[in-house]
Protein backbone atom coordinates (compact mmCIF):
# COMPACT_ATOMS: atom_id res chain seq x y z
CA UNK A 1 0.00 0.00 0.00
CA UNK A 2 0.96 3.52 -0.39
CA UNK A 3 1.84 5.14 2.79
CA UNK A 4 3.34 8.60 4.65
CA UNK A 5 5.28 8.91 8.07
CA UNK A 6 5.97 11.79 9.40
CA UNK A 7 6.32 13.12 13.17
CA UNK A 8 2.86 13.99 15.45
CA UNK A 9 4.37 17.22 16.54
CA UNK A 10 7.54 19.01 17.59
CA UNK A 11 9.05 21.45 20.02
CA UNK A 12 11.84 23.76 18.93
CA UNK A 13 13.35 27.00 20.38
CA UNK A 14 12.72 30.62 18.83
CA UNK A 15 15.93 30.95 16.71
CA UNK A 16 17.14 27.31 16.25
CA UNK A 17 17.34 25.30 13.71
CA UNK A 18 14.51 22.03 13.79
CA UNK A 19 14.30 19.25 11.34
CA UNK A 20 11.21 17.40 9.79
CA UNK A 21 11.50 14.26 8.37
CA UNK A 22 9.29 12.03 6.38
CA UNK A 23 9.44 8.78 4.93
CA UNK A 24 7.07 7.41 2.10
CA UNK A 25 6.00 4.44 0.17
CA UNK A 26 4.19 4.88 -3.05
CA UNK A 27 3.81 3.37 -6.72
CA UNK A 28 5.98 4.79 -8.65
CA UNK A 29 7.50 8.86 -7.88
CA UNK A 30 6.85 12.13 -9.67
CA UNK A 31 8.25 14.10 -6.32
CA UNK A 32 7.44 15.24 -3.13
CA UNK A 33 6.15 18.48 -1.80
CA UNK A 34 6.09 20.53 1.30
CA UNK A 35 3.39 22.52 2.82
CA UNK A 36 2.82 24.88 5.23
CA UNK A 37 -0.63 24.95 6.95
CA UNK A 38 -1.50 27.77 9.81
CA UNK A 39 -4.35 27.03 12.17
CA UNK A 40 -7.63 28.05 10.47
CA UNK A 41 -5.56 28.95 7.08
CA UNK A 42 -5.03 26.99 3.77
CA UNK A 43 -2.09 24.87 3.14
CA UNK A 44 0.49 26.78 1.32
CA UNK A 45 2.86 25.68 -1.03
CA UNK A 46 7.08 25.45 0.70
CA UNK A 47 8.86 23.00 -1.79
CA UNK A 48 9.22 20.34 -4.53
CA UNK A 49 11.55 18.04 -4.59
CA UNK A 50 11.98 14.89 -7.52
CA UNK A 51 15.71 14.71 -7.75
CA UNK A 52 18.00 13.56 -4.75
CA UNK A 53 19.63 16.37 -3.17
CA UNK A 54 19.08 19.83 -1.17
CA UNK A 55 16.89 22.65 -2.66
CA UNK A 56 17.36 25.62 -0.02
CA UNK A 57 14.84 28.64 -0.06
CA UNK A 58 16.16 31.28 1.98
CA UNK A 59 15.12 29.98 6.08
CA UNK A 60 13.68 26.57 4.56
CA UNK A 61 15.54 23.62 2.87
CA UNK A 62 14.54 20.57 1.91
CA UNK A 63 15.92 16.92 0.97
CA UNK A 64 15.11 14.27 -0.73
CA UNK A 65 16.73 10.76 -0.92
CA UNK A 66 14.77 8.37 -3.48
CA UNK A 67 16.62 5.47 -2.55
CA UNK A 68 15.12 5.57 0.57
CA UNK A 69 11.95 6.67 0.25
CA UNK A 70 13.25 9.72 2.61
CA UNK A 71 12.66 13.38 2.77
CA UNK A 72 13.41 16.35 5.57
CA UNK A 73 12.09 20.13 5.42
CA UNK A 74 14.75 21.69 7.59
CA UNK A 75 14.33 25.08 9.42
CA UNK A 76 16.62 27.79 10.30
CA UNK A 77 16.30 30.91 12.82
CA UNK A 78 12.76 29.90 13.51
CA UNK A 79 10.29 32.49 13.97
CA UNK A 80 7.13 32.19 16.03
CA UNK A 81 5.15 32.78 12.76
CA UNK A 82 7.16 29.24 12.03
CA UNK A 83 4.28 27.55 14.18
CA UNK A 84 2.11 25.86 12.17
CA UNK A 85 1.65 22.39 10.98
CA UNK A 86 3.60 21.00 7.96
CA UNK A 87 2.40 18.64 5.81
CA UNK A 88 4.31 15.99 3.55
CA UNK A 89 2.71 14.54 0.05
CA UNK A 90 4.57 12.30 -2.41
CA UNK A 91 2.82 11.93 -6.03
CA UNK A 92 2.70 8.54 -7.06
CA UNK A 93 3.13 7.28 -10.36
CA UNK A 94 -0.64 8.18 -11.44
CA UNK A 95 0.18 11.67 -10.39
CA UNK A 96 -2.14 11.35 -7.51
CA UNK A 97 -1.02 12.57 -3.97
CA UNK A 98 -0.35 10.46 -0.83
CA UNK A 99 -0.53 12.72 2.38
CA UNK A 100 0.95 12.39 5.14
CA UNK A 101 -0.68 13.39 8.69
CA UNK A 102 0.97 15.86 9.45
CA UNK A 103 3.37 17.66 12.03
CA UNK A 104 2.54 20.12 14.56
CA UNK A 105 5.28 22.59 15.28
CA UNK A 106 5.63 24.63 18.29
CA UNK A 107 8.11 27.32 18.75
CA UNK A 108 9.09 28.47 22.16
CA UNK A 109 10.35 31.81 23.28
CA UNK B 1 -4.14 34.56 -0.22
CA UNK B 2 -4.00 31.80 -2.29
CA UNK B 3 -6.00 32.69 -5.26
CA UNK B 4 -8.75 30.05 -4.38
CA UNK B 5 -11.32 30.96 -2.44
CA UNK B 6 -14.42 29.01 -0.31
CA UNK B 7 -17.47 29.82 1.14
CA UNK B 8 -18.74 29.98 4.04
CA UNK B 9 -15.77 29.84 5.86
CA UNK B 10 -18.17 27.80 8.63
CA UNK B 11 -20.96 25.85 8.37
CA UNK B 12 -23.28 24.22 11.04
CA UNK B 13 -26.55 21.84 9.58
CA UNK B 14 -28.20 19.29 10.57
CA UNK B 15 -28.38 15.82 9.35
CA UNK B 16 -31.75 16.21 7.44
CA UNK B 17 -30.54 19.69 6.21
CA UNK B 18 -29.32 20.35 2.43
CA UNK B 19 -26.49 22.48 1.67
CA UNK B 20 -23.51 23.57 -0.58
CA UNK B 21 -19.98 24.24 -0.32
CA UNK B 22 -18.39 26.81 -3.23
CA UNK B 23 -15.26 27.04 -4.28
CA UNK B 24 -13.91 29.89 -6.84
CA UNK B 25 -10.33 30.41 -8.70
CA UNK B 26 -9.21 32.73 -10.36
CA UNK B 27 -5.82 31.29 -11.35
CA UNK B 28 -6.57 30.01 -14.94
CA UNK B 29 -6.25 26.33 -13.08
CA UNK B 30 -7.88 23.37 -15.26
CA UNK B 31 -7.92 20.73 -11.91
CA UNK B 32 -9.72 21.26 -9.32
CA UNK B 33 -10.11 19.03 -6.15
CA UNK B 34 -12.45 18.55 -2.71
CA UNK B 35 -10.56 17.37 0.11
CA UNK B 36 -11.54 16.17 3.57
CA UNK B 37 -9.19 17.05 6.47
CA UNK B 38 -10.01 15.71 9.92
CA UNK B 39 -7.98 16.68 12.81
CA UNK B 40 -4.95 14.24 12.83
CA UNK B 41 -5.45 12.52 9.33
CA UNK B 42 -3.91 12.65 5.97
CA UNK B 43 -6.18 14.94 3.90
CA UNK B 44 -8.51 12.76 1.97
CA UNK B 45 -8.69 13.35 -1.67
CA UNK B 46 -12.45 13.36 -2.46
CA UNK B 47 -13.46 13.92 -5.48
CA UNK B 48 -10.98 15.53 -9.32
CA UNK B 49 -12.03 17.56 -12.04
CA UNK B 50 -10.26 18.40 -14.91
CA UNK B 51 -11.32 20.68 -17.35
CA UNK B 52 -14.26 20.58 -15.77
CA UNK B 53 -14.60 16.19 -16.34
CA UNK B 54 -15.31 14.66 -12.99
CA UNK B 55 -11.94 12.19 -13.16
CA UNK B 56 -11.93 10.74 -10.02
CA UNK B 57 -14.53 10.01 -6.99
CA UNK B 58 -12.44 7.99 -4.29
CA UNK B 59 -15.49 5.89 -2.96
CA UNK B 60 -17.44 9.03 -1.33
CA UNK B 61 -20.52 8.34 -0.30
CA UNK B 62 -23.54 9.87 -2.68
CA UNK B 63 -24.61 11.98 0.43
CA UNK B 64 -21.58 14.10 -1.05
CA UNK B 65 -22.84 15.84 -4.54
CA UNK B 66 -19.83 17.73 -6.74
CA UNK B 67 -20.89 20.36 -9.36
CA UNK B 68 -18.30 21.54 -11.46
CA UNK B 69 -20.18 23.98 -13.89
CA UNK B 70 -17.16 25.69 -15.62
CA UNK B 71 -13.48 25.64 -14.92
CA UNK B 72 -13.64 28.27 -12.38
CA UNK B 73 -15.94 26.90 -9.92
CA UNK B 74 -16.58 24.10 -7.59
CA UNK B 75 -19.47 23.16 -5.64
CA UNK B 76 -20.09 20.30 -2.80
CA UNK B 77 -23.40 19.76 -2.47
CA UNK B 78 -24.44 18.17 0.81
CA UNK B 79 -27.40 16.06 2.03
CA UNK B 80 -28.68 13.84 5.13
CA UNK B 81 -25.36 13.95 6.33
CA UNK B 82 -23.50 12.15 9.78
CA UNK B 83 -21.80 13.50 12.36
CA UNK B 84 -18.75 11.91 11.28
CA UNK B 85 -18.96 13.77 8.47
CA UNK B 86 -17.89 17.14 10.61
CA UNK B 87 -14.15 18.29 9.44
CA UNK B 88 -12.54 20.56 6.98
CA UNK B 89 -13.48 20.50 3.34
CA UNK B 90 -10.66 21.98 1.62
CA UNK B 91 -11.04 23.13 -2.37
CA UNK B 92 -7.72 23.29 -4.31
CA UNK B 93 -6.79 23.76 -7.88
CA UNK B 94 -3.75 23.12 -10.02
CA UNK B 95 -3.10 23.46 -13.63
CA UNK B 96 -3.62 20.39 -14.94
CA UNK B 97 -4.34 17.34 -13.74
CA UNK B 98 -1.51 14.66 -14.33
CA UNK B 99 1.64 17.17 -13.73
CA UNK B 100 3.57 17.61 -10.63
CA UNK B 101 2.26 21.32 -10.94
CA UNK B 102 1.43 22.43 -7.21
CA UNK B 103 -1.77 22.77 -5.88
CA UNK B 104 -3.32 25.75 -4.50
CA UNK B 105 -5.70 25.55 -1.53
CA UNK B 106 -8.52 27.61 -0.37
CA UNK B 107 -9.04 28.46 3.80
CA UNK B 108 -11.53 25.47 3.88
CA UNK B 109 -14.90 25.31 5.19
CA UNK B 110 -15.27 23.84 8.84
CA UNK B 111 -18.59 22.19 8.94
CA UNK B 112 -20.18 20.64 11.85
CA UNK B 113 -23.10 17.99 11.26
CA UNK B 114 -25.36 17.86 14.58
Amino acid sequence: GQNIDQPTEMTATEGAIVQINCTYQTSGFNGLFWYQQHAGEAPTFLSYNVLDGLEEKGRFSSFLSRSKGYSYLLLKELQMKDSASYLCAAMDSNYQLIWGAGTKLIIKP
Amino acid sequence: ETGVTQTPRHLVMGMTNKKSLKCEQHLGHNAMYWYKQSAKKPLELMFVYNFKEQTENNSVPSRFSPECPNSSHLFLHLHTLQPEDSALYLCASSQDRGTSAEAFFGQGTRLTVV
